[in-house]
Parts: C-alpha cells; structure tokens; sequence
C-alpha cells in the first residue's frame, strides 16, 4: 500500500545533541510537509517543500532544518533540541492540484524525547 | 488570515449515542474542508472531505456537509462505537500553490460501553 512512513517512531535525545528525523512516501507525491504537535494541542507547520522549493514557516526557530534529496524522502534536523522540544513530530505529503482539494497524507509520527 | 474554530471539548458519549461536532471557519475565497481523526499515539487520518458549497463529505458512518452561507462544516454520526474514540480535528485548505492545512483545536471524544 501506498503510504508515509516514519523512522523512528521514537527517539531519545540528550539536550543539545542533533538529531535528524526521517520521512519516506511511496506516495510520488510533490510535496513534502513536517508538523510539530505538542500534546493536547493540533499540529504546528514547520515547512514544507514544494518539489525542491523549501518553504519555511514565519516562526519557525533556526534550530529546525530540513532537507529533501528526492521525491521519496524529506529529513527533519534539529541542530540543538532543547526541552521545549519535545513533541511528536508528523511528516505529511499531498499531491499539488487545482482541484483536489490538497488532502494531505500524514505519517504515523516520531515521539522525541529530550532528557 | 483564515481560522477554524471548533467547539471546546472533551466530548463522552455512550456507545450508540449521537455525535455533533461543531466547526465553523473564515476564510478568503473557496477552501477545501477536512475533517481528520487521530487515535492515541498516532498520526493524522483523513476521515472525509468536502470542496465545495453543499458538498457532503462521508465515511465510516461519519458525515459533514459543506454549509457555505454558515460558513460551517459540522461533523454527524448517528451511533458513536467506542472505537471512535479519538481526536478529531476540524481544517481547511484554500486554493492554490503551496496551500497549506489550517486545523482547528481539536476535541477529545471519549465513547464509553
């Protein structure tokens, strides 16, 4: 089946150790999304790429990068995860069309912990 | 800037019980309206999806109809399982390149047997 997968599903993290998340779609969808959702709260965009155009939210903090080296795969850094940082982490795709209504497709999520 | 607004939650219901959600939006031009479901410990699932005015959106006993002059895209299900616990996010998506999702708060259903 089609589908987001996420690696790993959990990950550990000391404070101020970099850590980098992964995403794959089977999707061959053009763009790539990373959210940050906290708990009892609905996801927070981070960026998104539009095929290899990176767009980077507003508030989004230096500490988050990301890179897409092809179509399937999209990577969440964080260059120095403080506390605050912890959260779930979803990787979403939707596939750009006029008239599809742009759903997105979301992964199963990575749940990082800082200690 | 476009918002969804939900109803506050949590929501318990028992097993068979009727379900409404309320969502209402703002928004600039003609956007697409979701409804999405998490389950404990996991992503987001799209549940259903309208795109346009009147359009009734449905799946797993679950609908919600595009109300353009309410600006409002409730979500039904006439009886509630206890597998439909859940989170349930209201969002919407306007046209265009690099559209983005613009999710509601979110509200906890707890069904009980």
């Amino acid at each position: 089946d089609a589908m987001v997968i996420q690696n790993p599903r959990y990950q550990v993290t000391q404070f101020g150790k970099p850590v980098t998340l992964s995403c794959s779609q089977t999707l061959n969808h053009n763009v790539m999304y990373w959210y940050q959702q906290k708990s009892s709260q609905a996801p927070k965009l981070l960026f998104h790429y539009y095929d290899k155009d990176f767009n980077n939210e507003a508030d989004t903090p230096d500490n988050f990068q990301s890179r897409r080296p092809n179509t399937s795969f999209c990577f969440l850094d964080i260059r120095s995860p403080g506390l605050g940082d912890a959260a779930m982490y979803l990787c979403a795709t939707s596939r750009d069309s006029g008239t599809s209504g742009y759903e997105q497709y979301f992964g199963p999520g990575t749940r990082l912990t800082v200690t | 800037g476009d918002s969804v607004t939900q109803m506050e939650g949590p929501v318990t219901l028992s097993e068979e019980a009727f379900l409404t959600i309320n969502c209402t939006y703002t928004a600039t031009g003609y956007p697409s309206l979701f409804w999405y479901v998490q389950y404990p410990g996991e992503g987001l699932q799209l549940l259903l999806k309208a795109t346009k005015a009147d359009d009734k959106g449905s799946n797993k006993g679950f609908e919600a109809t595009y109300r353009k002059e309410t600006t409002s895209f409730h979500l039904e299900k006439g009886s509630v399982q206890v597998s439909d616990s859940a989170v349930y996010f209201c969002a919407l998506s306007n046209t265009g390149a690099n559209s983005k999702l613009t999710f509601g708060k979110g509200i906890t259903l707890s069904v009980r047997p």
